[in-house]
């Protein structure tokens, strides 16, 4: 079956400029996660959905950052008046259900470049 | 604040030539321990989950074991085709804390 998918693969944006990166998830897959991944370093957790709820977005950087999972499928990650410091992959996972399936499963990410 | 450290942070090997990857952690409650390939420019590629000490698992060159305090990605025989970086994390409710990963490289 399809993993997860995430698009576009590369971004480039001038800085102040806003951005948003999709994410599909898998299908039936109930928590949908957005993780930051430096060079040279893991991910890190940005945010958390279960269904259409965001339980969890204590990992966004600041709150030029944000996220929605609107029907409980498909999350879009937003990032507004981009930074250099921005300049990342942005990876999405999801699983089953946090709670029981507790692996997650990762799309290919989207690299963002802020120039 | 859960914390994962992967040593070492790049290994070479010849072909063949078996070795262990280390993830040593805390966290407040563990509810799983993963490993994670990723290729480069890819995603991460989950491998393996362990729940409790002493739990085993393989998967054809690879074995992963697990104590309270560190996990081994145990590699046999290894192949060029085993180059990546190996990523280990911890769960502790739903979010995964990630280590900075193990870059391998092997050598024909």
């Amino acid at each position: 079956g399809a993993g997860v998918s995430q698009s576009p693969r590369y971004k480039v944006a001038k800085r102040g400029q806003d951005v948003a990166l999709r994410c599909d998830p898998i299908s039936g897959h109930v928590s949908l996660f957005w993780y930051q991944q430096a060079l040279g370093q893991g991910p890190e957790f940005l945010t958390y959905f279960q269904n259409e709820a965001q339980l969890d977005k204590s990992g966004l950087p600041s709150d030029r950052f944000f996220a929605e999972r609107p029907e409980g499928s498909v999350s879009t990650l937003k990032i507004q008046r981009t930074q250099q410091e921005d300049s990342a992959v942005y990876l999405c996972a999801s699983s089953l259900n946090a709670g029981t399936s507790f692996e997650q499963f990762f799309g290919p990410g989207t690299r963002l470049t802020v120039l | 604040e859960d914390q994962v450290t992967q040593s070492p942070e790049a290994l070479r090997l010849q072909e063949g030539e078996s070795s262990s990857l280390n993830c040593s952690y805390t966290v407040s409650g563990l509810r799983g321990l993963f490993w994670y390939r990723q290729d480069p420019g890819k995603g991460p590629e989950f491998l393996f989950t362990l729940y409790s000490a002493g739990e085993e698992k393989e998967k054809e060159r690879l074995k992963a074991t697990l104590t309270k305090k560190e996990s081994f990605l145990h590699i046999t025989a290894p192949k060029p085709e085993d180059s990546a970086t190996y990523l280990c994390a911890v769960g502790s409710n739903y979010k995964l804390t990630f280590g900075k990963g193990t870059l391998l490289t092997v050598n024909p």
